[in-house]
Parts: C-alpha cells; structure tokens; sequence
C-alpha cells in the first residue's frame, strides 16, 4: 500500500502557483520523498525528490516540514500543459532495487 | 535522466494469444522494472529485472504469465502470455540510474479483445 495521502482532485488557474500537499505521517528517517506526474497516460516523468532539506530545480519546489511527515510541491507558473496526476511517492533510496509504490494522485487541472 | 523506449506503442490482440513488450534505454543500468496500469487505475510494479539474475516477482504476478528477458544492461521484454481482456493495461518499463531516480518509458497501450 502506498504510504502518502493525497488529495484526489486540484484545480489552479493558469499563471498561478500550484501547491500539491502530500501526507506521509509514517514516514521513515531514511526515506526520500519523490513527485512523479503523469500527463494522460503516458509514462510517469519525475519532477523532484528530497530528504529533509527544501528543494528546488527547474519544474518545481519541494516543501518538506521539519518532522517531515508532509510536503507540498510548487509549480510556481501553471500553464495548462501542467495538466496531469501527480504522484507523491516515499521511496528508501540507495539500498539497491527500490520499488515504486504509487497511490491514486492528485489530478490537477490547469484552467485557462 | 535516460532516453528510454518502448515497442510496440500500442497493440490489439486476440484472447488465448501472447505479445511480447520491449524496453530499450540509451544508456547501460543494473536495475529495470515493470509495470502495469490498468484502465483508471494507478501503475503497479510487475516485477524487477535485473541483468544477470533472474527476475523477481511480485505477489500477484507470476513468472509464466509474464515472462521477462534481460539479455544485456540496455534491454529488457515483457511478455503477456495467454492474454484476456482483462490483461488490457499500458505496460511501462522504467530505468533505475545511479542517482537511485527512476525514468520511465512511454508505455505499451495493450487491447485485448
């Protein structure tokens, strides 16, 4: 079972900020967090992970509170192409083969 | 990240018969995967193919319904034996690089009629 919560469905308007809350209240101390998204049913794309630490690359933020048991994403300037299933995933990394266990996602709709 | 891709992209076939998925990615990797994401639902791993050993399964999946070869570093197949209807799924493989991120191909669209 997947060890996130998140909300089912999201709508942002075009140009806006994107915030994507994730639970992972039972999450372990040597556990990543990572956000995939999934735009109509073509293969996951990875957009960002973190430990503990903010992060932040080209496509998005990372928020992580300090015990660590949520996280938002921010995709700082929707366009409507950020129309997808996003996933948050927690994930032990660096001991070998690691699975992927993913939930249901947030939808978010991107509205012109 | 990795280039990775997959044939065919998408197939129609007849129940009782098999297709046979693959993965090609750009560059050498020690850890493949697969997965399957039926019709509005959530992707769910298959199995994990490893270059040099056999694959390994998860509950629910077994090796004679989805036979899977991993003959060098850069490929892999998925095979879907005996298909019904309700082995119509996208089948995705996905790549493991030394950054412990995973990559993911374009999927494998499977109808089965």
């Amino acid at each position: 079972d997947a060890k996130t919560t998140q909300p089912p469905s999201m709508d942002c308007a075009e140009g806006r900020a994107a915030n994507l809350p994730c639970n992972h209240s039972t999450i372990s101390g040597n556990e990543y967090v990572y956000w995939y998204r999934q735009i109509h049913s073509q293969g996951p794309q990875y957009i960002i992970h973190g430990l503990k630490n903010n992060e932040t690359n080209e496509m998005a933020s990372l928020i992580i509170t300090e015990d660590r048991k949520s996280s938002t994403l921010i995709l700082p300037h929707a366009t409507l192409r950020d129309t997808a299933v996003y996933y948050c995933i927690v994930r032990v990394a660096g001991k070998g083969a690691q699975k992927l266990v993913f939930g249901q996602g947030t939808r978010l709709t991107i509205n012109p | 990240s990795a280039v990775i891709s997959q044939k065919p992209s998408r197939d129609i076939c007849q129940r009782g018969t098999s297709l046979t998925i693959q993965c090609q990615v750009d560059s050498q990797v020690t850890m493949m995967f697969w997965y399957r994401q039926q019709p509005g639902q959530s992707l769910t791993l298959i199995a994990t193919a490893n270059q040099g050993s056999e694959a390994t399964y998860e509950s629910g999946f077994v090796i004679d319904k989805f036979p899977i070869s991993r003959p060098n570093l850069t490929f892999s197949t998925l095979t879907v034996s005996n298909m019904s209807p309700e082995d119509s799924s996208i089948y995705l493989c996905s790549v493991q690089l030394t950054s412990d991120t995973q990559y993911f191909g374009p999927g494998t669209r499977l109808t089965v009629l």
